[in-house]
C-alpha cells in the first residue's frame, strides 16, 4: 500500500506565508490521485478545503489554495490568522484505494 | 444545505458485529462515490472503506478486509458499514464521507469486554 507522507509539525508567524506539502511513496503527486486537503481543530470532524486538486468550498477561507509543486500536493496558507492553527490533513487515490497522510500540526505563532 | 448523518455505533464485545449507517441530503448522492473513515481519539484519519456511485465497486483498506462490508441504497439515499469480527484496535469515531468532501459528525464505536 502507498504512503503519502505530509511535514508533522510546521509553525507560521501571524500574517505569515506556509506551504504544507503531500507526498507519495510511489512517486509523483498527480491530479489523477484526486489530492484532498482537510483541516481538523480538537473535538470536530474535519472540514474540507479542497478537493480533486484545487476545488474549493463556499466555506474556505480565500487565504487558502491548493495547487501541485515539485511533484507533491501542496496547501498554501497566505496571511494566516490565529483560527487556522489546526490540524491539516491530505488524501491521495490510488485506483479507487485511499489514502491519508498522517497529518500535519500547523502552529500560528 | 448538505447533511451526512451517521448513526448506529455503540459499545460491542470483541468478536461481535456492529452495522453503521449514514444518511445523506443535500446532494446528488447517486453521483458521489462514498466512503468511511475512522480516527482514534489523539490520532491521524485512516480510510475504511468506499464504493463507486452505482455500488458496483468497492474498496477496503487491508485491516478489514473480509470483517466490514460497505453498501448503499441510492433509493434511501444511504450507505452502510456491516462490521463483525470486531477487535479493540477498530474503536475509534466513524465518519462518512461523500466524494466531493463532504462529511458526517461521526459515531464512536468503542469495542471491549
Amino acid at each position: 500500500q502507498a504512503v503519502v507522507t505530509q511535514e508533522p509539525s510546521l509553525t507560521v508567524s501571524p500574517g505569515g506565508t506556509v506551504t504544507l506539502t503531500c507526498g507519495s511513496s510511489t512517486g509523483d503527486v498527480t491530479s489523477g490521485h484526486y489530492p484532498y486537503w482537510f483541516q481538523q481543530k480538537p473535538g470536530q470532524a474535519p472540514k474540507t478545503l479542497f478537493y480533486d486538486t484545487t476545488n474549493k468550498h463556499s466555506w474556505t477561507p480565500a487565504r487558502f489554495s491548493a495547487s501541485l509543486l515539485g511533484g507533491k500536493a501542496a496547501l498554501t496558507l497566505s496571511g494566516a490568522q490565529p483560527e487556522d492553527e489546526a490540524e491539516y490533513y491530505c488524501l491521495l487515490v490510488y485506483s479507487g484505494v485511499v489514502v491519508f497522510g498522517g497529518g500535519t500540526t500547523l502552529t500560528v505563532l | 444545505e448538505v447533511q451526512l448523518v451517521e448513526s448506529g455505533g455503540g459499545l460491542v464485545q470483541p468478536g461481535g458485529s456492529l452495522t453503521l449507517s449514514c444518511r445523506a441530503s443535500g446532494f446528488a448522492f447517486n453521483s458521489h462515490w462514498m466512503n468511511w473513515v475512522r480516527q482514534t481519539p489523539g490520532k491521524g484519519l485512516e480510510w475504511v472503506a468506499n464504493i463507486k456511485p452505482d455500488g458496483s465497486d468497492k474498496y477496503y483498506v487491508d485491516s478489514v478486509k473480509g470483517r466490514f462490508t460497505i453498501s448503499r441504497d441510492n433509493a434511501k439515499n444511504s450507505q452502510s458499514l456491516q462490521m463483525s469480527s470486531l477487535r479493540a484496535e477498530d474503536t475509534a469515531v466513524y465518519y462518512c464521507l461523500a466524494g466531493g468532501g463532504y462529511w458526517g459528525q461521526g459515531t464512536l464505536v468503542t469495542v471491549s469486554s
